[in-house]
């Protein structure tokens, strides 16, 4: 059974960074690339960037740049998005979600990440 | 970027009820279309890929079309089990982008 197992959800201080977490099971990591995906009720799906685990190679929406770094650790098949800079429009649920193979759809979704900012 | 449109924005139906959601992508995208559904307090999850096919163990009574630059889903008979958000997201070139949603409810 593929799983994606997210952190926990994170209250944190404007300006500050947070590092959340996607731990992948059920499927060999490397074969698959993983999404990030930002969740916010003004904005609704918004697709942050990919990750290819196997060859460490990352791409962004433009939107993100400078905003989200995308890491993963083969040897725990875990996937990590570091968000720096933190305002209130980073509030948000994120997701990690694994591409699909040959396509660019979003086939299983981790449970989702609440990242409240606030003072 | 290219834009996914959908329609209507909310929606009210009975059970067994047929309900469609349309969306509406700003350029040409083939046959790169997915529609997702989001229970409440439950993440996304992958229904229907490729303008028509559908994902693994999603019901019969989901099916989705293309006409042009538009793609529908439908809904044959509408089940309790189906309430939820239905978002289309287009995967024919990036950034991948979604549409605006679709809360459908009981009547």
């Amino acid at each position: 059974e593929v799983k994606l197992q997210q952190s926990g959800d994170e209250l944190v201080r404007p300006g500050a960074s947070v590092k959340i977490s996607c731990k992948a099971s059920g499927y060999t990591f490397t074969n698959y690339a993983m999404y990030w995906v930002k969740q916010s009720p003004g904005q609704g799906l918004e697709w942050i960037g990919t990750i290819i685990p196997l060859i460490d190679t990352t791409s962004y929406n433009q939107k993100f740049k400078g905003k989200a770094t995308l890491t993963a650790d083969k040897s725990s098949n875990t996937a990590y998005m570091e968000l720096s800079r933190l305002t209130s429009e980073d509030s948000a649920v994120y997701y990690c979600a694994r591409k699909g193979l040959a396509n660019n759809y979003f086939d299983y979704w981790g449970q989702g990440v609440m990242v409240t900012v606030s003072s | 970027d290219i834009q996914m449109t959908q329609s209507p924005a909310s929606l009210s139906a009975s059970l067994e009820e047929i309900v469609t959601i349309t969306c509406q992508a700003s350029q040409n995208i083939g046959n790169w279309l997915a529609w997702y559904q989001q229970k409440p307090g439950k993440s996304p999850q992958l229904l229907i890929y490729g303008t028509t096919s559908l994902a693994d163990g999603v019901p019969s009574r989901f099916s989705g079309s293309r006409s042009g630059t538009q793609y529908s889903l439908k809904i044959s008979r509408l089940q309790v089990e189906d309430i939820g958000i239905y978002y289309c997201q287009q995967a024919s070139s990036t950034p991948w982008t979604f549409g605006g949603g679709t809360k459908l409810e009981l009547k």
